[in-house]
């Protein structure tokens, strides 16, 4: 199984400040990553495919970029509503795996 | 707008089978390149790829729950099936069926998710 390591896995920050979440592949996965946001008792929301294609309806404020094994996210301006835990996902291989996940508060 | 939705028992006993069945509306199961898929998430953990299903029939499993786990589909109905067996605490999980695009194997589409609690 390819194992997908987040960091940090989890992180504060002030409304407005720039976040970035890091995400790195156990092997080479080219771009076919994925990540997703899921609030609270809610079910994941895909963000961004192909680790940097905006999904329809996505704030641009959501960013995401990388290949091979290192990939990173980004909020450039963090928004209250942005609270949530975010996850990425490879899909190189099977079985699909998904990152430990990084959980984002407001200061 | 496509919608999934899971259903089955919340409470299993230990060593029993797991059911669950996801219901699709708002499109065919069958039209489309799609995989539909199950994913789970024990409370306050990561997510986990359960296996999928394509509308052929052809099934992937993930290896570590291979050999208890049955994924069908029924496109007279709309909905596709969980069957996982034998199980134990460990699967006491919420459990969420949904769609993978073919072009980026993301998971666009997801039901609401739904606790099974494994206990006797």
């Amino acid at each position: 199984d390819i194992q997908m390591t987040q960091s940090p896995s989890s992180l504060s920050a002030s409304v407005g400040d720039r976040v970035t979440i890091t995400c790195q592949a156990s092997q080479d996965i080219s771009n076919y990553l994925n990540w997703y946001q899921q609030k609270p008792g809610k079910a994941p929301k895909l963000l961004i495919y192909d680790a940097s294609n905006l999904e329809t309806g996505v704030p641009s404020r959501f960013s995401g970029s990388g290949s091979g094994t290192d990939f990173t996210f980004t909020i450039s301006s963090l928004q209250p509503e942005d609270i949530a835990t975010y996850y990425c996902q490879q899909y190189d291989n099977l079985p699909r795996t998904f990152g430990q996940g990084t959980k984002v508060e407001i200061k | 707008q496509v919608q999934l939705q899971e259903s089955g028992p919340g409470l299993v006993k230990p060593s029993q089978t797991l059911s669950l069945t996801c219901t699709v509306s708002g499109g065919s199961i069958s039209s489309g390149s799609y995989y539909w898929s199950w994913i789970r998430q024990p409370a306050g953990k990561g997510l986990e790829w359960i296996g999928r299903i394509y509308t052929s029939g052809s099934t992937n499993y993930n290896p570590s729950l291979k050999s208890r786990v049955t994924i069908s589909v029924d496109t007279s109905k709309n909905q596709f099936s969980l069957k996982l067996s034998s199980v134990t605490a460990a699967d006491t999980a919420v459990y969420y069926c949904a769609r993978e695009s073919p072009s980026h194997s993301g998971y666009d589409y997801w039901g609401q998710g739904t606790l099974v609690t494994v206990s006797s």
